[in-house]
């Protein structure tokens, strides 16, 4: 176990529907990350919090709507998602930039 | 935009060989450059980092080496052990109040025994 612990591991959803994937951290990290991964783009980054705040948007298409309510905690909520949306969603932090990233286990979406 | 450049994609080795995996990077300002290894089914965790007032580092059987002038750093595999085989992941800091840390496309290791 890292310490960064993500639910659901594997997720099937519609492309009418509205789920949200969570991530929690309790080590005191400053920093959590949304990746996602596919054969494509083995580990690409989607969205960066920076204590709470959103410090980065690479270019993710509105359909992936990610909150940070808290330090420890951070959503990535979807809907009306597409097929080519099915990948491995990976949660990491760390205490900033330069700093180890711990992921999380991932959470495995398949769109139908 | 920052970017990360790994090469080679897929590399196989017979065990007992050495393994050389090399990556450029974009941004002359990144001082924090780490290296992670995924398993089949397993989450990328750290196996060794180097910073940039660094020019090598050894762990074992795995060193990193880093060329700031070139911006490009290597990870080293000496006497490769078929457990070694994973998805290996470099990395670049990105130094900017973003707190990025930005992936190589990963290198599929496959050690033959």
């Amino acid at each position: 176990e890292t310490g960064v612990t993500q639910t659901p591991r594997h997720l099937v959803m519609g492309m009418t529907n509205k789920k949200s994937l969570k991530c929690e951290q309790h080590l005191g990290h400053n920093a959590m990350y949304w990746y996602k991964q596919s054969a494509k783009k083995p580990l690409e980054l989607m969205f960066v919090y920076n204590f709470k705040e959103q410090t980065e948007n690479n270019s993710v298409p509105s359909r992936f709507s990610p909150e940070c309510p808290n330090s420890s905690h951070l959503f990535l909520h979807l809907h009306t998602l597409q097929p080519e949306d099915s990948a491995l969603y990976l949660c990491a932090s760390s205490r900033r930039e330069d700093t180890e990233a711990f992921f999380g286990q991932g959470t495995r979406l398949t769109v139908v | 935009g920052e970017n990360v450049e790994q090469h080679p994609s897929t590399l196989s080795v017979q065990e007992g060989d050495s393994a050389v995996i090399k990556c450029t990077y974009s941004d002359s300002a990144s001082n924090y450059f780490p290296w992670y290894k995924q398993e089949l089914g397993k989450r990328p965790q750290l196996i060794i980092d180097i910073r940039s007032n660094v020019g090598e580092k050894k762990d074992q059987r795995i060193a990193v080496t880093l060329n700031k002038t070139a911006k490009h750093f290597s990870l080293h595999i000496t006497e490769t052990q078929p457990e070694d085989s994973a998805v290996y992941f470099c990395a670049a800091s990105i130094p900017d109040n973003t707190d990025k840390l930005i992936f190589g496309t990963g290198t599929r290791l496959q050690v033959f025994p």
